[in-house]
């Protein structure tokens, strides 16, 4: 079963213009991250946030998290067409090492 | 420093045969995770590994999968007999223990379809 469920399912931008996905998890978790994935590729580390954490920044990438309403934002800014992927969002409940993905969402950065 | 490696790459089998696939981690990374990835979906855990042990297994369909890590290092999936749904991509990743690093470090996957 997937904990974490991302939206838009796909999102289709102008380069330039900046893209936000949204994830939404179940239960109590130690850390949500966020990975890219290039099609036909591995999944690729891109950024941590810990559940008392509330906003976290990495190059043109800010994401943000709130407890209360169990959600994250990812935020690109500045998109690229090399930005063009699938991301996905991951969770880690606590007391677990246990990683859940989500079902990602797959951006298009058109040139 | 190498990443993780897998093999192979792709491959294409009858349903019934049997299949294997390889990892190679990352040195030092003595977790090892094997995930399946249907088509759109996000990867899902089969398997994971603290060394040469086998934590959570909790997800792998013992009755056709089985997994090895000898020596803690690299490890094998195996699936025998394959079936139709089986036609996946299969990821291996790995990381550190402990809780403050949650980072995985993913290979290029191995695609498996099944005619």
């Amino acid at each position: 079963s997937q904990q974490g469920e991302e939206d838009p399912q796909a999102l289709s931008i102008q380069e330039g213009e900046n893209a936000t996905m949204n994830c939404s998890y179940k239960t109590s978790i130690n850390n949500l991250q966020w990975y890219r994935q290039n099609s036909g590729r591995g999944l690729v580390h891109l950024i941590l946030i810990r559940s008392n954490e509330r906003e976290k920044h990495s190059g043109r990438l800010r994401v943000t998290l709130d407890t209360s309403k169990k959600s994250s934002s990812l935020l690109i800014t500045a998109s690229r067409a090399a930005d063009t992927a699938s991301y996905f969002c991951a969770t880690r409940m606590d007391s677990s090492y246990k990683l859940i993905f989500g079902s990602g969402t797959r951006l298009l950065v058109r040139p | 420093e190498a990443g993780v490696v897998q093999s192979p790459r792709y491959k294409i089998i009858e349903k019934k045969q049997p299949v294997a696939f390889w990892c190679n981690p990352i040195s030092g990374h003595n977790t090892l995770y094997w995930y399946r990835q249907n088509l759109g979906q996000g990867p899902e855990l089969l398997i994971r590994y603290e060394n040469e042990e086998a934590v959570d297994d909790s997800q792998l369909p013992k009755d056709r999968f089985s997994a090895e890590r000898l020596k803690g290092v690299d490890s094998t999936l195996k699936i025998q007999p394959a079936e139709l749904g089986d036609s996946a991509v299969y990821l291996c990743a790995s990381s550190l223990a402990g809780e403050d690093t949650g980072e995985l470090f993913f290979g290029e996957g191995s695609r498996l379809t099944v005619l």
